[in-house]
């Protein structure tokens, strides 16, 4: 097992454009999660999945921004019209729920917004 | 919600020395405590957790303390080497959702 995976690594693009982010979990993990880091501070939870279903959403995931797991393996982070504030680390963690829900968490995307 | 402080910001210690980092938190539903060490343009790293029903765990050079009712939470780094300098979080769980501290920066001098 390689561990969680994520793509692409970095990310520029131009405010108003859109992006979408990957994340490959570790096998077999049924729990996905993604966080936002910004420099210099911890990492902020945005959202996460079991199997396929979405249980928790935070305020800071407006409504610009979008995530989904089809198949409960394999996510997607979709955030529309980007905006300079949209410029971070983004995140993505994985856990088997019913052992010890440890998560581990993939080298992350770092996106830029000009 | 949950809300972790984490103390100091920087610690700068000589090869050899010891390390503690210190956080606090909010939520006394809080029930697991990982600490993360993140080197720079990586994803952060788990390096000891704690569960809420335990008040101590070491492995090898790493401890992790645990008071609930102070809602406190301590690593510890002994005889500490150039490598282990990075970024170290700590974090509490409620349910599922992480809540991280804002980091301390470690460096180890020669």
């Amino acid at each position: 097992d390689t561990g969680v995976s994520q793509d692409p690594r970095h990310k520029i693009t131009k405010r108003g454009q859109n992006v979408t982010f990957r994340c490959d979990p570790i096998s077999e993990h049924n729990r996905l999660y993604w966080y936002r880091q910004t420099l210099g501070q911890g990492p902020e939870f945005l959202t996460y999945f079991q199997n396929e279903a979405q249980l928790e959403k935070s305020r800071l995931l407006s409504d610009r921004f979008s995530a989904e797991r089809p198949k409960g393996s394999f996510s997607t982070l979709e955030i529309q019209r980007t905006e300079q504030g949209d410029s971070a680390m983004y995140l993505c963690a994985s856990s088997l729920n019913g052992g010890a829900d440890t998560q581990y968490f993939g080298p992350g995307t770092r996106l830029t917004v000009l | 919600g949950e809300n972790v402080e984490q103390h100091p910001s920087t610690l700068s210690v000589q090869e050899g020395d010891s390390a503690v980092i210190k956080c606090t938190y909010s939520d006394s539903a809080s029930n697991y405590f990982p600490w993360y060490k993140q080197e720079l343009g990586k994803g952060p790293q788990l390096i000891i957790d704690i569960r809420s029903n335990v008040g101590e765990k070491k492995d090898q050079r790493i401890a992790v303390t645990l008071n609930k009712t102070a809602k406190h939470f301590s690593l510890h780094i002994t005889e500490t080497q150039p490598e282990d300098s990075a970024v170290y979080f700590c974090a509490a769980r409620v349910f599922s959702k992480l809540t991280f501290g804002t980091g301390t920066r470690l460096q180890v001098t020669l």
